[in-house]
């Protein structure tokens, strides 16, 4: 069985502080590949970052940034110098290879950047 | 934008009606999957089609249905609906069912049931 653990339900912050969404996952998968999606008022899913369960490399691409670490099965998600367009709700996923595309998500953050 | 289009964007049933959702994949996508985003929760896995075939389902009932037709496009059929079914339902296309294909989504259809 698979999960994914997002314990913080709401997270405020005023605009131009650094904010850490965190993100627990289980699988008994050795191959899988986790995700961030970002969900704006507006419903659409943005994809955010994917990342290979043999890949532990941190990745940093302009504001945002991930670390990784199968010892801890935690995969979190840093916002640098907050906006306030990236207010949103923010959801961690699991996909491991079941033969079809089925993602297991976390029950997402909702960040909401104060100007 | 993704190019995954779906209809209506809202709609409003009455219970123990039938509703029909529609996805429009991405041009060269292959594979659809639906999802249900109760309010306040993540999406839930309904069920994946690939080249017009159903292979894979979550945990959902046999009233919710569904269909791919030859150019890919999609359908979500809920038959006698219930309050709980009340959500936002997003599809996903992607260019094959692989573990590593990309998936993307539709803005999705919020269904409202009364």
């Amino acid at each position: 069985a698979q999960k994914v653990t997002q314990a913080q339900t709401e997270i405020s912050v005023v605009e131009k502080e650094d904010v850490t969404l965190d993100c627990v996952y289980e699988t008994r998968d050795t191959t899988y590949y986790l995700f961030w999606y970002k969900q704006p008022p507006s419903g659409e899913l943005v994809f955010l970052i994917r990342r290979n369960s043999f890949d532990e490399q941190n990745e940093i691409s302009g504001r945002y940034s991930w670390n990784f670490q199968k010892s801890t099965s935690s995969f979190n998600f840093t916002i640098t110098a907050s906006q306030v367009v990236d207010s949103a709700v923010y959801f961690c996923a699991l996909r491991a290879p079941e033969g079809y595309q089925k993602v297991t998500f976390g029950t997402g953050t909702k960040l909401q950047v104060i100007p | 934008e993704t190019g995954v289009t779906q209809s209506p964007t809202h709609l409003i049933k009455t219970r123990g009606q039938q509703v029909t959702l529609r996805c429009s994949s991405q041009s060269g996508h292959n594979t659809v999957s639906w999802y249900q985003q109760a309010l306040g929760q993540g999406p839930q896995f309904i069920f994946q089609y690939y080249r017009e075939e159903e292979n894979g389902r979550g945990n959902f009932p046999p009233r919710f249905s569904g269909l791919q037709f030859p150019n890919y496009s999609s359908e979500l059929n809920v038959n006698a609906l219930e309050l709980d079914d009340s959500a936002l339902y997003l599809c996903a296309s992607s260019n094959g069912p692989a573990v590593n294909t990309e998936a993307f989504f539709g803005q999705g259809t919020r269904l409202t049931v009364v």
